[in-house]
């Protein structure tokens, strides 16, 4: 049981490129979530999704696309990377049907925008 | 909507001393109340929640919180700090109706000094 795995752990863009940030999960949750934390800010919401073939935005969603085939799978597109893209991105997941509503972090892909 | 606001962004603390961080939210519904913990360069740990029942909530690592509805308040104690508690903790709140969309606060660090 691996829990909640995120690709690449780091990676460096020019602006203006593109990418995809893996999350994937093996606790079966229907709930998955993105996440950015900025210093001073704390973790800010991005997209989340409730099941398959469901998403939808969070509080900071801009310049970000989701979209979930599987339950497994949630993964999160910049389409044209900003300097203010700059950031730490975590990935979450949990059972959605009731509280407790714990939610499982994964390690994280430090990104950086340049 | 809602918000959550630690009071102190830096905390620190000499080993085996008390330490008390604090957290308010905002909220027009009720909120289950979580505290997050991040150690250096990974991810985000669940220390405890308040769900419902007794206001004192026990977590890992020796920590608990205590839930003060008519101060919403959800502050976190330890009565005795080690050097591997130096961390930055995150409080949450789920609103009621919104399950699973965690809202953090901006986030204390606990430094821990021998």
């Amino acid at each position: 049981n691996a829990g909640v795995t995120q690709t690449p752990k780091f990676q460096v863009l020019k602006t203006g490129q593109s990418m995809t940030l893996q999350c994937a999960q093996d606790m079966n949750h229907e709930y998955m979530s993105w996440y950015r934390q900025d210093p001073g800010m704390g973790l800010r919401l991005i997209h989340y999704s409730v099941g398959a073939g469901i998403t939808d935005q969070g509080e900071v969603p801009n310049g970000y696309n989701v979209s979930r085939s599987t339950t497994e799978d949630f993964p999160l597109r910049l389409l044209s990377a900003a300097p203010s893209q700059t950031s730490v991105y975590f990935c979450a997941s949990s059972y959605s049907r009731g509280p407790p509503y714990e939610q499982y972090f994964g390690p994280g892909t430090r990104l950086t925008v340049t | 909507a809602q918000s959550v606001t630690q009071l102190d962004s830096q905390v620190p603390v000499f080993e085996e001393a008390p330490v008390e961080l604090r957290c308010n939210y905002s909220s027009s519904v009720s909120v289950y109340l979580f505290w997050y913990v991040q150690y250096p360069n990974q991810g985000l740990q669940l220390l405890l929640k308040y769900l419902s029942g007794s206001t004192l909530v026990k977590g890992i690592n020796g920590f608990e919180a205590e839930f003060n509805k008519s101060q919403t308040s959800f502050h976190l104690r330890k009565p005795s700090v080690h050097i591997s508690d130096t961390a930055e903790y995150f409080c949450a709140v789920i609103p009621y109706n919104q399950g699973g969309k965690l809202i953090f606060g901006q986030g204390t660090e606990l430094s821990v000094k021998p």
